[in-house]
């Protein structure tokens, strides 16, 4: 299986902060990895998907980047809202795998 | 609109064999393109991708569950279940049950139901 390491594993920022999310994979996906948000007792949501399209209704603040081991998930001006997991996920081989997801929080 | 729910049994013995539901409505397994995944999440753990099943009946395992799981779809139920067998407690987690969009590319997941939490003990 591809594994997928996400860092940090916890982020800690604070309202109207931009922050990046890394994503790198053990081998090249190509372009295909997506990125969910999920908050504490809630189903994953899908962010974006084929590194860098973002889901319709998601807000714009929210942009992906990257291509074959290397992603990013950036947020800009942090809102209250975005306090939340975040979990990429590849899809470029056979087997799909996710990160370990990374933790915003807020300082 | 899209929906999806998990049901089954919340309590389960070890080396019994786990049998969940996901009812989904808003989409049907007869279009073609149209998917269903399963992903679990240990508490407090990362998620776990564990089998899909796409609407002409390509069914894809996580490999090293692949001799546990079975995947099937009830078109006309709306349906999809997923069999694992021989459960152990460190099968204790949260299942969802995933929609895999028809026109996506490959295999990632718009919709997700709620999720529900099956606990492994004696």
């Amino acid at each position: 299986d591809i594994q997928m390491t996400q860092s940090p594993s916890t982020l800690s920022a604070s309202v109207g902060d931009r922050v990046t999310i890394t994503c790198r994979a053990s081998r090249s996906v190509s372009g295909w990895l997506a990125w969910y948000q999920q908050k504490p007792g809630k189903a994953p949501s899908l962010l974006i998907y084929k590194a860098n399209i973002l889901e319709s209704g998601v807000p714009s603040r929210f942009s992906g980047g990257g291509s074959e081991t290397e992603f990013t998930l950036t947020i800009n001006s942090l809102q209250p809202d975005d306090f939340a997991t975040y979990f990429c996920q590849q899809y470029g081989s056979y087997f799909l795998t996710f990160g370990q997801g990374t933790k915003v929080e807020i300082k | 609109q899209i929906t999806l729910k998990e049901s089954g049994p919340t309590l389960i013995k070890p080396t019994q064999t786990l049998t969940l539901t996901c009812t989904f409505s808003g989409f049907s397994l007869r279009t073609r393109g149209e998917g269903v995944g399963w992903i679990r999440q240990s508490p407090g753990d990362a998620l776990e991708w564990l089998a899909l099943i796409l609407s002409n009946d390509d069914k894809r395992y996580k490999a090293s569950l692949k001799n546990r799981l079975t995947i099937t779809k009830d078109t006309s139920k709306n349906q999809v279940l997923l069999r694992m067998a021989n459960v152990d407690p460190v099968d204790t987690a949260t299942y969802y049950c995933a929609h895999r969009p028809a026109t996506a590319t490959l295999f990632y997941f718009d919709l997700w139901g709620q999720g529900m939490l099956v606990t492994v003990s004696s």
